[in-house]
Protein backbone atom coordinates (compact mmCIF):
# COMPACT_ATOMS: atom_id res chain seq x y z
CA UNK A 1 0.00 0.00 0.00
CA UNK A 2 1.68 2.84 -1.06
CA UNK A 3 -0.32 5.42 1.29
CA UNK A 4 -1.42 8.76 0.54
CA UNK A 5 -0.03 10.25 -2.64
CA UNK A 6 0.00 13.67 -3.09
CA UNK A 7 1.54 15.74 -6.77
CA UNK A 8 3.17 17.32 -7.45
CA UNK A 9 5.78 17.86 -3.83
CA UNK A 10 6.75 21.29 -4.76
CA UNK A 11 4.78 24.06 -7.30
CA UNK A 12 5.71 27.24 -8.09
CA UNK A 13 3.49 29.57 -9.51
CA UNK A 14 3.29 33.51 -10.18
CA UNK A 15 0.47 35.31 -8.68
CA UNK A 16 -2.37 35.32 -11.03
CA UNK A 17 -1.96 32.00 -12.28
CA UNK A 18 -3.79 29.11 -10.80
CA UNK A 19 -2.64 25.78 -8.55
CA UNK A 20 -3.97 22.32 -8.72
CA UNK A 21 -2.59 19.79 -6.06
CA UNK A 22 -3.91 16.92 -6.71
CA UNK A 23 -4.18 14.09 -3.68
CA UNK A 24 -5.24 10.16 -4.44
CA UNK A 25 -5.66 8.48 -0.84
CA UNK A 26 -4.85 4.97 0.55
CA UNK A 27 -6.26 2.05 -1.49
CA UNK A 28 -9.61 1.56 0.54
CA UNK A 29 -10.11 4.81 1.64
CA UNK A 30 -13.38 6.89 0.86
CA UNK A 31 -12.62 10.28 3.31
CA UNK A 32 -10.09 12.77 1.98
CA UNK A 33 -9.07 15.69 4.33
CA UNK A 34 -6.80 19.02 3.10
CA UNK A 35 -5.11 20.94 5.17
CA UNK A 36 -2.55 23.82 4.75
CA UNK A 37 0.70 25.01 6.87
CA UNK A 38 1.60 28.18 6.75
CA UNK A 39 5.29 29.03 7.49
CA UNK A 40 5.95 28.89 11.21
CA UNK A 41 2.49 27.91 12.21
CA UNK A 42 0.82 24.17 12.43
CA UNK A 43 -1.82 22.29 10.17
CA UNK A 44 -4.95 24.01 9.54
CA UNK A 45 -7.92 21.64 8.43
CA UNK A 46 -9.62 23.40 5.36
CA UNK A 47 -11.69 20.85 3.93
CA UNK A 48 -13.37 17.07 4.26
CA UNK A 49 -14.45 15.26 1.18
CA UNK A 50 -15.99 12.18 0.51
CA UNK A 51 -16.72 10.30 -3.07
CA UNK A 52 -18.24 13.42 -5.04
CA UNK A 53 -19.24 15.31 -1.97
CA UNK A 54 -17.71 17.78 0.20
CA UNK A 55 -19.00 17.36 3.71
CA UNK A 56 -17.42 20.01 5.14
CA UNK A 57 -15.29 23.34 3.78
CA UNK A 58 -15.87 25.65 6.54
CA UNK A 59 -12.03 25.79 6.83
CA UNK A 60 -11.76 26.88 3.00
CA UNK A 61 -10.95 30.55 2.26
CA UNK A 62 -14.35 32.09 1.05
CA UNK A 63 -13.07 33.14 -2.39
CA UNK A 64 -10.36 31.41 -5.35
CA UNK A 65 -9.96 28.40 -3.25
CA UNK A 66 -12.29 25.01 -4.33
CA UNK A 67 -12.25 21.19 -3.71
CA UNK A 68 -13.12 18.04 -5.64
CA UNK A 69 -12.64 14.29 -4.94
CA UNK A 70 -14.71 12.92 -7.90
CA UNK A 71 -15.63 9.33 -8.74
CA UNK A 72 -12.88 8.54 -10.30
CA UNK A 73 -9.40 10.05 -9.71
CA UNK A 74 -7.71 12.02 -7.28
CA UNK A 75 -9.03 14.66 -5.23
CA UNK A 76 -7.81 18.16 -6.33
CA UNK A 77 -7.28 21.48 -4.52
CA UNK A 78 -7.49 24.07 -7.15
CA UNK A 79 -6.42 27.64 -5.91
CA UNK A 80 -7.17 30.52 -8.46
CA UNK A 81 -5.49 33.69 -8.57
CA UNK A 82 -2.96 32.77 -6.65
CA UNK A 83 -1.41 35.56 -4.08
CA UNK A 84 1.91 35.46 -1.92
CA UNK A 85 -0.25 34.39 0.88
CA UNK A 86 -1.01 31.30 -0.79
CA UNK A 87 2.25 30.15 -0.59
CA UNK A 88 2.26 27.13 2.35
CA UNK A 89 2.84 23.39 2.60
CA UNK A 90 -0.50 21.70 1.82
CA UNK A 91 -1.03 18.51 3.15
CA UNK A 92 -3.81 15.52 2.16
CA UNK A 93 -5.03 13.15 4.41
CA UNK A 94 -7.70 9.97 4.18
CA UNK A 95 -9.25 7.20 6.17
CA UNK A 96 -11.17 4.51 5.65
CA UNK A 97 -14.64 5.95 6.70
CA UNK A 98 -16.35 3.12 7.41
CA UNK A 99 -17.24 3.62 11.04
CA UNK A 100 -17.24 7.58 11.33
CA UNK A 101 -14.50 9.88 10.48
CA UNK A 102 -13.40 10.64 14.88
CA UNK A 103 -12.83 7.16 15.17
CA UNK A 104 -10.54 6.92 12.32
CA UNK A 105 -7.14 7.81 12.30
CA UNK A 106 -5.98 9.98 9.17
CA UNK A 107 -3.00 8.94 6.95
CA UNK A 108 -1.27 11.62 5.89
CA UNK A 109 0.57 12.38 2.00
CA UNK A 110 3.82 14.38 1.91
CA UNK A 111 2.88 17.70 1.41
CA UNK A 112 2.76 19.62 -1.52
CA UNK A 113 4.81 23.18 -1.38
CA UNK A 114 3.10 25.89 -3.14
CA UNK A 115 5.53 28.98 -3.92
CA UNK A 116 4.49 31.71 -5.44
CA UNK A 117 6.77 34.37 -7.08
CA UNK B 1 -14.55 26.20 19.24
CA UNK B 2 -11.26 23.46 19.81
CA UNK B 3 -8.16 24.55 20.47
CA UNK B 4 -4.65 23.01 20.88
CA UNK B 5 -1.71 24.44 22.54
CA UNK B 6 1.77 23.05 22.50
CA UNK B 7 3.65 25.96 24.60
CA UNK B 8 6.89 25.23 23.75
CA UNK B 9 8.57 25.32 20.21
CA UNK B 10 11.74 24.09 20.37
CA UNK B 11 12.87 21.40 23.59
CA UNK B 12 16.12 19.80 23.49
CA UNK B 13 17.30 17.05 25.88
CA UNK B 14 20.24 14.50 26.23
CA UNK B 15 19.80 11.08 25.36
CA UNK B 16 18.95 8.69 28.24
CA UNK B 17 17.05 11.63 30.17
CA UNK B 18 13.22 12.08 30.19
CA UNK B 19 11.24 14.10 28.26
CA UNK B 20 8.20 15.51 28.20
CA UNK B 21 5.91 17.65 25.24
CA UNK B 22 3.18 19.36 26.66
CA UNK B 23 -0.16 19.86 24.85
CA UNK B 24 -3.04 21.46 26.65
CA UNK B 25 -6.43 21.09 24.46
CA UNK B 26 -9.96 23.55 25.25
CA UNK B 27 -13.03 21.68 23.60
CA UNK B 28 -16.74 21.27 25.11
CA UNK B 29 -17.38 17.79 23.99
CA UNK B 30 -15.75 14.47 24.45
CA UNK B 31 -12.01 15.07 22.99
CA UNK B 32 -10.50 12.69 20.86
CA UNK B 33 -6.70 13.09 21.33
CA UNK B 34 -3.88 12.43 19.37
CA UNK B 35 -0.33 12.40 18.69
CA UNK B 36 1.83 13.07 15.73
CA UNK B 37 5.13 13.07 14.73
CA UNK B 38 7.47 14.10 11.94
CA UNK B 39 10.88 12.58 11.40
CA UNK B 40 13.26 14.63 8.98
CA UNK B 41 12.29 14.12 5.37
CA UNK B 42 9.31 12.00 6.17
CA UNK B 43 5.71 12.06 6.34
CA UNK B 44 3.47 13.17 9.43
CA UNK B 45 2.60 9.85 11.12
CA UNK B 46 0.60 8.97 13.68
CA UNK B 47 2.55 8.07 16.87
CA UNK B 48 -0.21 7.64 19.38
CA UNK B 49 -3.96 8.25 20.32
CA UNK B 50 -5.53 8.25 23.75
CA UNK B 51 -8.57 5.96 23.23
CA UNK B 52 -6.01 3.17 22.70
CA UNK B 53 -3.90 3.66 25.75
CA UNK B 54 -0.57 2.43 23.67
CA UNK B 55 2.67 3.01 24.52
CA UNK B 56 4.68 2.93 20.69
CA UNK B 57 8.36 4.05 21.02
CA UNK B 58 8.75 3.87 24.09
CA UNK B 59 6.20 6.80 24.75
CA UNK B 60 3.21 7.36 26.60
CA UNK B 61 0.39 9.87 26.68
CA UNK B 62 -2.43 10.34 29.40
CA UNK B 63 -5.70 12.61 28.70
CA UNK B 64 -6.15 14.00 32.10
CA UNK B 65 -9.78 16.03 31.53
CA UNK B 66 -9.17 17.93 34.77
CA UNK B 67 -6.18 19.46 33.67
CA UNK B 68 -7.28 19.51 29.87
CA UNK B 69 -3.80 17.81 29.40
CA UNK B 70 -2.50 15.35 26.97
CA UNK B 71 1.13 15.28 27.30
CA UNK B 72 3.47 13.50 25.72
CA UNK B 73 6.34 11.69 27.43
CA UNK B 74 8.92 9.01 27.69
CA UNK B 75 11.35 8.23 30.32
CA UNK B 76 14.48 7.72 28.06
CA UNK B 77 15.08 9.57 25.05
CA UNK B 78 17.08 8.10 21.86
CA UNK B 79 18.36 10.07 19.39
CA UNK B 80 16.35 8.95 17.01
CA UNK B 81 13.48 10.51 18.57
CA UNK B 82 14.39 13.86 17.35
CA UNK B 83 11.06 14.97 15.10
CA UNK B 84 8.36 17.51 14.97
CA UNK B 85 5.80 16.97 17.21
CA UNK B 86 1.97 17.68 16.73
CA UNK B 87 -0.96 16.99 19.47
CA UNK B 88 -3.75 17.40 17.64
CA UNK B 89 -7.93 17.02 18.75
CA UNK B 90 -10.44 15.51 16.60
CA UNK B 91 -14.06 16.71 16.81
CA UNK B 92 -15.64 15.10 14.13
CA UNK B 93 -14.43 15.28 10.70
CA UNK B 94 -11.14 17.64 11.38
CA UNK B 95 -8.07 17.17 13.30
CA UNK B 96 -7.28 20.40 15.25
CA UNK B 97 -3.10 20.70 15.39
CA UNK B 98 -1.19 22.43 17.69
CA UNK B 99 1.72 24.29 16.18
CA UNK B 100 4.09 21.32 17.45
CA UNK B 101 7.56 21.07 18.82
CA UNK B 102 10.61 20.44 17.71
CA UNK B 103 12.33 18.14 20.39
CA UNK B 104 16.23 17.83 19.75
CA UNK B 105 18.12 14.70 21.38
CA UNK B 106 21.95 15.64 21.31
CA UNK B 107 24.18 12.99 22.09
Amino acid sequence: NAGVMQNPRHLVRRRGQEARLRCSPMKGHSHVYWYRQLPEEGLKFMVYLQKENIIDESGMPKERFSAEFPKEGPSILRIQQVVRGDSAAYFCASSPGDRGPSNQPQHFGDGTRLSIL
Amino acid sequence: AQRVTQPEKLLSVFKGAPVELKCNYSYSGSPELFWYVQYSRQRLQLLLRHISRESIKGFTADLNKGETSFHLKKPFAQEEDSAMYYCALSSGSRLTFGEGTQLTVNP
